[in-house]
């Protein structure tokens, strides 16, 4: 049973127009919500997070936005680059929910030029 | 550079046979943390470390086993090795062992098994 979701595998964005990558939790005891970047044969890299008691957290070209009526949040990219090719991973975790983080399983960013 | 290390880069084993991936955490950090990401898949969290301490366990199969030593280092023991072992191994650590607030990982053990 997948906790967080992330229902598109891919997405291809032209170089200087917003990506948009989308996220699903189905758990209600999740609080905090990161997000993660991933290059091929690097591990992963922390990019942004979002704590249940926002919004919106804005960190440069990288806005995340949460909405826990609908236990959805997304990732913006704006404006997106080539070297933003990547494999993004969202993550949740709470503190009463458990000491570790659970993973989506990605999406694909291609920013073609 | 996130400050976790991971050794080795790379691993390649036989079945049935038992391996030992390491990780020495950012420094000061007191928790260590072990995913697994199988091919195109997200990661599994395996199991959490807190000052040498288990402190939560996930997927982890039986013939896994991982310890947390007193210098924070950490390893993850593999045994009777199988196929479906193979995988990119990641170890990350944070401070406090908190969960709200980010892990920092290694550049993972790629793992495998013919």
């Amino acid at each position: 049973d997948q906790q967080v979701k992330q229902n598109s595998p891919s997405l291809s964005v032209q170089e200087g127009r917003i990506s948009i990558l989308n996220c699903d939790y189905t758990n209600s005891m999740f609080d905090y919500f990161l997000w993660y970047k991933k290059y091929p044969a690097e591990g992963p890299t922390f990019l942004i997070s979002i704590s249940s008691i926002k919004d919106k957290n804005e960190d440069g070209r990288f806005t995340v936005f949460l909405n826990k009526s609908a236990k959805h949040l997304s990732l913006h990219i704006v404006p997106s680059q080539p070297g933003d090719s990547a494999v993004y991973f969202c993550a949740a975790s709470g503190v009463n929910y458990g000491q570790n983080f659970v993973f989506g399983p990605g999406t694909r960013l291609s920013v073609l030029p | 550079d996130s400050g976790v290390t991971q050794t080795p880069k790379h691993l390649i084993t036989a079945t049935g046979q038992r391996v030992t991936l390491r990780c020495s955490p950012r420094s000061g950090d007191l928790s260590v943390y072990w995913y697994q990401q199988s091919l195109d898949q997200g990661l599994q969290f395996l199991i959490q470390y807190y000052n040498g301490e288990e402190r939560a366990k996930g997927n982890i199969l039986e013939r896994f086993s991982a310890q947390q030593f007193p210098d924070l280092h950490s390893e993850l023991n593999l045994s009777s090795l199988e196929l479906g072992d193979s995988a990119l191994y990641f170890c990350a650590s944070t401070l406090t062992g908190a969960v709200n607030t980010e892990a920092f990982f290694g550049q993972g053990t790629r793992l495998t098994v013919v």
